[in-house]
């Protein structure tokens, strides 16, 4: 069984660009769940797709949006980057997206840094 | 609005001492909630889940949490600490109408041999 994966491991950008950080979610799971952890922070949730649809979103701007795909890999991406989303970006893949048996697993992350 | 508090920034023990973290969560109901340990470099792994029903939670590396409705409280526990479990501990909550999780800010724990 294969873990969630993510790429690239570091990205580094500069103010104003764009960047797509991408997941792939464990075997068999159809939900993915993206999180910005900032340094000594708990991850912040921003959004859910569930079967290809956004399915849940936090507090994050327009300009952070997603994609999850047939085979329900997914990206994130940031336009218009500020210094401030400086951060590891966290994926999580689950079956299913209700709490009762949302076991979220989590990939290793992307450290991305915005100079 | 949901919100999970982990009071101790930074907790240190020695090397098979017992372990509690805290954490407090505010919900108009009960939430499910979780324990996750997140290691450096590394993603976040499942410890436990409460959901319902027994208030004393068994997990996975030795951990159990008890859910306190009057206190509002989810702690963490471990009877005797191994150097392994140096890492950061995160809170978390969610809400059972398919609210989004919400993290506390994390409690690092340090371990001495």
């Amino acid at each position: 069984e294969t873990g969630v994966t993510q790429s690239p491991t570091h990205l580094i950008k500069t103010r104003g660009q764009q960047v797509t950080l991408r997941c792939s979610s464990q075997s068999g799971h159809n939900t993915v769940s993206w999180y910005q952890q900032a340094l000594g922070q708990g991850p912040q949730f921003i959004f859910q797709y569930y079967r290809e649809e956004e399915n849940g979103r936090g507090n994050f701007p327009p300009r952070f949006s997603g994609l999850q795909f047939p085979n329900y890999s997914s990206e994130l991406n940031v336009n218009a980057l500020e210094l401030d989303d400086s951060a590891l970006y966290l994926c999580a893949s689950s079956l299913g997206s209700q709490p009762s048996y949302n076991e979220q697993f989590f990939g290793p992350g992307t450290r991305l840094t915005v100079l | 609005a949901q919100s999970v508090t982990q009071p101790d920034i930074h907790i240190t023990v020695s090397e098979g001492a017992s372990l509690e973290l805290r954490c407090n969560y505010s919900y108009g109901a009960t939430p499910y909630l979780f324990w996750y340990v997140q290691s450096p470099g590394q993603g976040l792994q499942l410890l436990l889940k409460y959901f319902s029903g027994d208030t004393l939670v068994q997990g996975i590396k030795g951990f159990e949490a008890e859910f306190k409705r009057s206190q509002s409280s989810f702690n963490l526990r471990k009877p005797s600490v191994h150097w392994s479990d140096a890492a950061e501990y995160f809170c978390a909550s969610r809400g059972n109408y398919g609210q989004n999780f919400v993290f506390g800010p994390g409690t690092r724990l340090s371990v001495l041999p």
